[in-house]
This record gives structure tokens, C-alpha cells and sequence, in this order.
């Protein structure tokens, strides 16, 4: 079956950096593409950020480019984040998601348990 | 802030049926991309519950379903049950924003 455990969440000061990762398996990580998507507290789900199944391809939502950068290590069937300059605002849990291709408009199939990024002094 | 608007809450009594709005425009919904259902019980994460519009994933129970029109789309639960006490979230793609986009989410009560 299916799984996605995220880890690296924590605690972190306001413009320091952390990395989250996710391990994947049960399916093909390699041939699929992979998304995170955050929610902070008491608030609804937020798009991060997409990589294609090789990593050629990246997209990000408005308030996370050039801040966050994801990537992908498929001999590790690993999925990245990369967060710098953090924000109070970036406090969330975030969650490692697996893409399903749908012509019109692709969709989220599976999601990992989430890892909950705290920034705070 | 969100392009995908839901009511905030909707209720019901056991057995009855449910309806849960989400309204788009024409980059996102009206422009022909499909959307797509989640739902999540507080403290867990989301899990699809209708893709493309319509499509229920394996175990998904019949008493969910979806439906597309114009610029906007429905998710009706018909016979609600207790657990399906939970917020639910619609889903697509905003050409506009080059954005995977969600709904404001709805929160769910069983009276």
C-alpha cells in the first residue's frame, strides 16, 4: 500500500531555514509526480509546490517562490522541502501528497500523515 | 486568499442529504478543469473522496457524489451518517494563477 511519512518539522526561528523530507513507497516513486501542501492551524489546505516525476519541472505558489525549493532524490524514493527566510505565517502542517494525472486537471491521491513547522522566536 | 468559494458549514440530521457548494470562475472551474473532493476528519489528513468531478476512488461509499456546471460544483452526501462529520475541501487548477487551488472548505455537522 501506499505510504508517505514526512519528518524534519520542528520549532525554528523566524528567518532561519529547514528542510522536510518524505519517504515514499508502495508504488513507483520514480514515474509519479509529487506535491506538498500545507495547512496551518485552524485553517484550510494551501498548494506549496509540485516537482515531475525526473525533478526537470518545479512550480511553486505565490508566497513560496524563491523562498522554498522542492526536489526529489528517486534512487532514495525521497521527496524534499527546502523552506529559507521563514515567516510566522509559514507556520503549518505540511504534507507530502502524491499526484495523479487527469487530463483536465490532475488531483491528489494520496497524503502523507504531515509534519508541523512551528516559526517562532 | 482563496479562488474556490464554500459555504462554511452546512448541517444535517442522520439520513438526510447534504449539499456542498463550490464556486469558481472562468480560469479555474469554467475554463474546463475538472474538480475534485477531499475530505478530512479533524487531526488527520485529507483523503480524495470524488476526482474528476464525479468519480468516486475504490471504497469511497455511493453516498457521495459529485457534479460540475459552468463555474461551479456540488458534492452531495445522501443518507448522511455520523462519521461523515468532517471538513471537505474542493480542488482544481486556476490557468490565471498557474495555481493548484482549493476551496475554502466546509465543516460538516451531523445533528
Amino acid at each position: 500500500q501506499v505510504q508517505l511519512v514526512e519528518s524534519g518539522g520542528g520549532v525554528v526561528q523566524p528567518g532561519r531555514s529547514l528542510r522536510l523530507s518524505c519517504a515514499a513507497s508502495g508504488f513507483t516513486f520514480s514515474s509519479n509526480g509529487m506535491h506538498w501542501v500545507r495547512q496551518a492551524p485552524g485553517k484550510g489546505l494551501e498548494w506549496v509546490a509540485v516537482i515531475s516525476y525526473d525533478g526537470s519541472n518545479k512550480y511553486y505558489g505565490e508566497s513560496m517562490k524563491g523562498r522554498f525549493t522542492i526536489s526529489r532524490d528517486n534512487s532514495k524514493n525521497t521527496l524534499y522541502l527546502q523552506m529559507n527566510s521563514l515567516r510566522a505565517e509559514d507556520t503549518a502542517v505540511y504534507f507530502c501528497v502524491k499526484d495523479h494525472y487527469h487530463g483536465p486537471g490532475n488531483y491528489f491521491d494520496y497524503w502523507g500523515q504531515g509534519s508541523l513547522v512551528t516559526v517562532s522566536s | 486568499q482563496s479562488v474556490l468559494t464554500q459555504p462554511p458549514s452546512v448541517s444535517g440530521a442522520p439520513g438526510q442529504t447534504v449539499t456542498i457548494s463550490c464556486i469558481g470562475s472562468s480560469s479555474n472551474i469554467g475554463a474546463g478543469y475538472d474538480v475534485h473532493w477531499y475530505q478530512q476528519v479533524p487531526g488527520t489528513a485529507p483523503k480524495l473522496l470524488i476526482y474528476g468531478n464525479n468519480n468516486r476512488p475504490s471504497g469511497v461509499p455511493g453516498r457521495f457524489s459529485g457534479s460540475k456546471s459552468g463555474t461551479s460544483s456540488s458534492l452531495a452526501i445522501i443518507g448522511l451518517q455520523v462519521k461523515d462529520e468532517a471538513d471537505y475541501y474542493c480542488q482544481s487548477y486556476d490557468s490565471s494563477l498557474s495555481d493548484y487551488v482549493f476551496g475554502t472548505g466546509t465543516k460538516v455537522t451531523v445533528l
